[in-house]
């Protein structure tokens, strides 16, 4: 069945500091992938998405994630992080579905940050 | 750029009540889904729907129905509220094999 572990559910980093968010997917095939976060209170809204072509894919607010096969893993990461990224982060994965897709979810990572 | 709209941010419901959640999304999206989302348990699609008066299952429809007259309005419906539905609903749109697009989502409260 397919899947989707994020196996962190809390992350706490200092402002300033590198992060890195895990996620790992069980896929027969190669999936869409997406992350997306989402800020206390609020919907969810698209960091970056991977479709095919180059495996590291850069999104907005200064996050890439990189697709690794052989790991089935889709790692989300940023070089300095902000006050304003703590949110909650969830990997998704899209499973084709007659001629559209549909999305499996992971549970979320919750990235704190310290001052 | 996409608007998709719930039309209430909190609601509060009795036991056995029948109760709407209404989504509407102005960019044309052919596909429209309507998740609930508890903590630890991510986001789990009720319904989802590819055209108007079109709707499929997700993962968790057993108490939810919804409604698509329209391609742009989605409606969640309740059908006698039990307060294992108490919980956040979010709704998404998208074209095609193109990301979703989010509402800012509804907490559903039901006593």
């Amino acid at each position: 069945a397919q899947s989707v572990t994020q196996p962190d559910i809390h992350i706490t980093v200092s402002e300033g500091a590198s992060l890195e968010l895990r996620c790992n997917y069980s896929y027969g095939a190669t999936p869409y992938l997406f992350w997306y976060v989402q800020s206390p209170g609020q919907g969810l809204q698209l960091l970056l998405k991977y479709f095919s072509g180059d495996t590291l894919v850069q999104g907005i607010k200064g996050f890439e994630a990189e697709f690794k096969r052989s790991q089935s893993s889709f790692n989300l990461r940023k070089p300095s992080v902000h006050w304003s990224d703590a949110a909650e982060y969830f990997c998704a994965v899209g499973a084709p579905l007659n001629s559209n897709y549909q999305l499996i979810w992971g549970a979320g990572t919750k990235l704190i940050i310290k001052p | 750029d996409v608007k998709v709209t719930q039309s209430s941010r909190y609601l509060v419901k009795r036991t056995g009540e029948k109760v709407f959640l209404e989504c509407v999304q102005d960019m044309d999206h052919e596909n429209m889904f309507w998740y609930r989302q508890d903590p630890g348990l991510g986001l789990r699609l009720i319904y989802f729907s590819y055209d108007v008066k079109m709707k499929e299952k997700g993962d968790i429809p057993e108490g939810y129905s919804v409604s698509r007259e329209k391609k742009e309005r989605f409606s969640l419906i309740l059908e006698s509220a039990s307060t294992n539905q108490t919980s956040m609903y979010l709704c998404a749109s998208s074209l095609l094999n193109q990301p979703q697009h989010f509402g800012d989502g509804t907490r559903l409260s039901i006593l």
